[in-house]
């Protein structure tokens, strides 16, 4: 069975340039979701989708962070414009059902530095 | 946020027990309890999780108290690639999932 995609795996921006990641969660998984992992940290859950409804995103930085998925399989997570504590690795997770018991997939992760 | 509370560092030596603990004054009654590994350089990996009995799968066994209101990650014969940061999370109705700081695990040979 594929595991969760994501790309590119490093990314490195000037501050206020935008950047956009991708994930492909494992096929049939209903649920998806995005997290920011800043070094030395847990990581935090920016958005979470049912198919390609929003259940949460109390976390999401608005202003700046946009995430979609359209057809709900695949997912882009967008900073628009980048700043410098944007810095951390962007976790991407997606599980069978959205219930509390069900366990997550993570991907590699994709590292971005802001300079 | 629903908070666990672990120990920063622990070590264990090669092919002894190691037991994680975790606190989680807060619990509720329909919070399940969760545990994740992150190996370096790598996603979250899911371990193992439980609601009120003890659990035991292929790679670790969960032990919680009567109380629930804390819990420890048993793994039976510690390997080198068991190093890890060791997550505690509860995954609460509102769909909360707080990773907090978790244990980082030294295995030393």
């Amino acid at each position: 069975e594929a595991g969760v995609a994501q790309s590119p795996r490093y990314k490195i921006i000037e501050k206020r340039q935008s950047v956009a990641f991708w994930c492909n969660p494992i096929s049939g998984h209903a649920t998806l979701y995005w997290y920011q992992q800043i070094l030395g940290q847990g990581p935090k859950l920016l958005i979470q989708f049912q198919n390609n409804g929003v259940v949460d995103d109390s976390q999401l930085p608005k202003d700046r962070f946009s995430a979609e998925r359209l057809k709900g399989v695949d997912s882009t997570l967008k900073i628009q414009p980048a700043k410098l504590e944007d810095s951390a690795v962007y976790l991407c997770a997606s599980s069978l059902l959205q219930g509390r018991k069900n366990e997550q997939f993570f991907g590699p992760g994709t590292r971005l530095t802001v300079l | 946020d629903a908070k666990t509370t672990q120990p920063n560092s622990m070590e264990s030596n090669e092919e002894e027990p190691v037991h994680l603990p975790c606190n989680h004054s807060t619990i509720s009654g329909t919070d399940y309890i969760h545990w994740y590994r992150q190996l370096p350089s790598q996603g979250p990996e899911y371990v193992i999780h439980g609601l009120t009995s003890n659990v035991n799968n292929r790679m670790a066994s969960l032990a919680i108290a009567e109380d629930r209101k804390s819990s420890t990650l048993i793994l039976h014969r510690a390997t080198l690639r068991d190093a890890a940061v060791y997550y505690c999370i509860l995954r609460t109705t509102g769909n909360q999932f707080y990773f907090g700081t978790g244990t980082s695990l030294t295995v030393i040979p």
